[in-house]
C-alpha cells in the first residue's frame, strides 16, 4: 500500500536560518505529492504540490521536487520566519486513486526570533 | 477560502454516549471525507463520500458511522463513544473535477473529548 515517512522532529530554529523536512513515500503508480500546514488552532491548508516527476511545487518561499528515483519530495525554504511556525504535513495521492490522500505524521517547526 | 464548517467546535461527553459531528459545505463539491488527527498518527482517513448517499470505509472506521443525504452535508456519528475516540475530527472537501489534482480543502476541525 501507499505510505508516507516524514522527519517527525520537532524542529527549532533561528529566524533566517534554512529549512529542510525530508519527505519520502511509497505508492504504486505514478502518485501526485503534496505538502501541508497546519498552524496553531487550524485547519490543514495546502502549501504546495507536484504532479509528476521533476516537478517543482513552491509557494511562499517553501520549495519542493518530486523525485521519483530517490522517492523523495523534501520541503526547503531559504530563511524561515517566525510566522513559519507550524505542523507542516507531506502527503500523496496513489496512481489510479480518485479519492484518498496519504499523510506522514508531520513535523512540528518552531522558529524563535 | 473553501467554504467548509463543522459543528460543533469543541465537544466533551461521556463514554457509551452517542456522538454525532456535522461538516457542512457551500461549495457543492462531490467528495467528502472525515479524518482525525492524534498525537503520531498524522491525519487518518475514517470514512469518505464520493456523492449523495455514496459513502465508504478509510482506514480507520471501526466505532463510526456516516450519511450524506445531501451534497452539502456530511454527518460522522460515534454510536457509543470510547476514550480511545478523543480526537480532533477534520471534515475535508475536493472538487468534482476528473482532470484535478485532488487538492483537499480542510473544516477547521472539532475536538472531541470522551470522558
Amino acid at each position: 500500500g501507499n505510505s508516507v515517512t516524514q522527519m517527525e522532529g520537532p524542529v527549532t530554529l533561528s529566524e533566517e536560518a534554512f529549512l529542510t523536512i525530508n519527505c519520502t513515500y511509497t505508492a504504486t503508480g505514478y502518485p501526485s505529492l503534496f505538502w501541508y500546514v497546519q498552524y496553531p488552532g487550524e485547519g490543514l491548508q495546502l502549501l504546495l504540490k507536484a504532479t509528476k516527476a521533476d516537478d517543482k511545487g513552491s509557494n511562499k518561499g517553501f520549495e519542493a521536487t518530486y523525485r521519483k528515483e530517490t522517492t523523495s519530495f523534501h520541503l526547503e525554504k531559504g530563511s524561515v520566519q517566525v510566522s513559519d511556525s507550524a505542523v507542516y504535513f507531506c502527503a500523496l495521492r496513489g496512481g489510479g486513486s480518485n479519492y484518498k490522500l496519504t499523510f506522514g505524521k508531520g513535523t512540528l517547526l518552531t522558529v524563535n526570533p | 477560502d473553501a467554504g467548509i464548517t463543522q459543528s460543533p467546535r469543541h465537544k466533551v461527553t461521556e463514554t457509551g454516549t452517542p456522538v454525532t459531528l456535522r461538516c457542512h459545505q457551500t461549495e457543492n463539491h462531490r467528495y467528502m471525507y472525515w479524518y482525525r488527527q492524534d498525537p503520531g498518527h498524522g491525519l487518518r482517513l475514517i470514512h469518505y463520500s464520493y456523492g449523495v448517499k455514496d459513502t465508504d470505509k478509510g482506514e480507520v472506521s471501526d466505532g463510526y458511522s456516516v450519511s450524506r443525504s445531501k451534497t452539502e452535508d456530511f454527518l460522522l456519528t460515534l454510536e457509543s463513544a470510547t476514550s480511545s475516540q478523543t480526537s480532533v475530527y477534520f471534515c475535508a472537501i475536493s472538487y468534482d473535477d476528473s482532470n484535478s489534482y485532488n487538492e483537499q480543502f480542510f473544516g477547521p476541525g472539532t475536538r472531541l473529548t470522551v470522558l
